[in-house]
């Protein structure tokens, strides 16, 4: 069965530092998504991508944060200058189309220190 | 406004007992779907079911069943004859046509099933 990896499973970082998040989605899905869990706490959408460029994005996702599908098959998510508050599991989803499964990651958990 | 509402934070059941998960939801969509996750403590999401506004037929895998109402707005989970490797957080999500098609997570039920 298809899956979304990513990498890695635990990051660890000092505050200030820049991160990037990989994600490889199953490979003929169009829709891309990162989302948020901090510890204890619900997941939540940070932005969708499609056709190479954002196409939703919330609040959360500041000018501190950053998307790109650099070669046609991962998909990163870069946090530019890591603050505490990012530390929190982070998962990457794909979809085929907007009404397909989504399928989420398996997480990126991120310790920023 | 919370688009999805999992009143119930924690539950703790004795092994064998049945256990509903409550989930409310609100949209203006007419085309929407409705989604459940388990999340153990491992931390991954695993799919449980996906329904769409259209299909309000109640599903029944195993254990588990599922009672989509959209007279309520309500699509509760029910595991039957629980057992302790149902302990986990349950996420209830709606995704909407209208916006981005982006998943609206409930704040999750933490089930405890007890031995």
């Amino acid at each position: 069965e298809p899956e979304v990896t990513q990498t890695p499973s635990h990051q660890v970082t000092q505050m200030g530092q820049e991160v990037i998040l990989r994600c490889v989605p199953i490979s003929n899905h169009l829709y891309f998504y990162w989302y948020r869990q901090i510890l204890g706490q619900k997941v939540e959408f940070l932005v969708s991508f499609y056709n190479n460029e954002i196409s939703e994005k919330s609040e959360i996702f500041d000018d501190q944060f950053s998307v790109e599908r650099p070669d046609g098959s991962n998909f990163t998510l870069k946090i530019r200058s890591t603050k505490l508050e990012d530390s929190a599991m982070y998962f990457c989803a794909s979809r085929r189309g907007t009404e397909g499964m989504c399928y989420f990651g398996p997480g990126t958990r991120l310790t920023v220190t | 406004a919370q688009k999805v509402t999992q009143a119930q934070t924690e539950i703790s059941v004795v092994e064998k007992e049945d256990v509903t998960l409550d989930c409310v939801y609100e949209t203006r969509d007419t085309t929407y779907y409705l989604f459940w996750y388990k999340q153990p403590p491992s931390g991954e999401l695993v799919f449980l079911i996906r329904r769409n506004s259209f299909d309000e037929q109640n599903e029944i895998s195993g254990r588990y069943s599922w009672n989509f109402q959209k007279s309520t707005s309500s699509f509760n989970f029910t595991i039957t004859a629980s057992q302790v490797v149902d302990s986990a957080v349950y996420f209830c999500a709606l995704s909407e046509a209208t916006t981005g098609n982006q998943f609206y997570f409930g704040t999750g039920t933490s089930l405890t099933v007890i031995p």
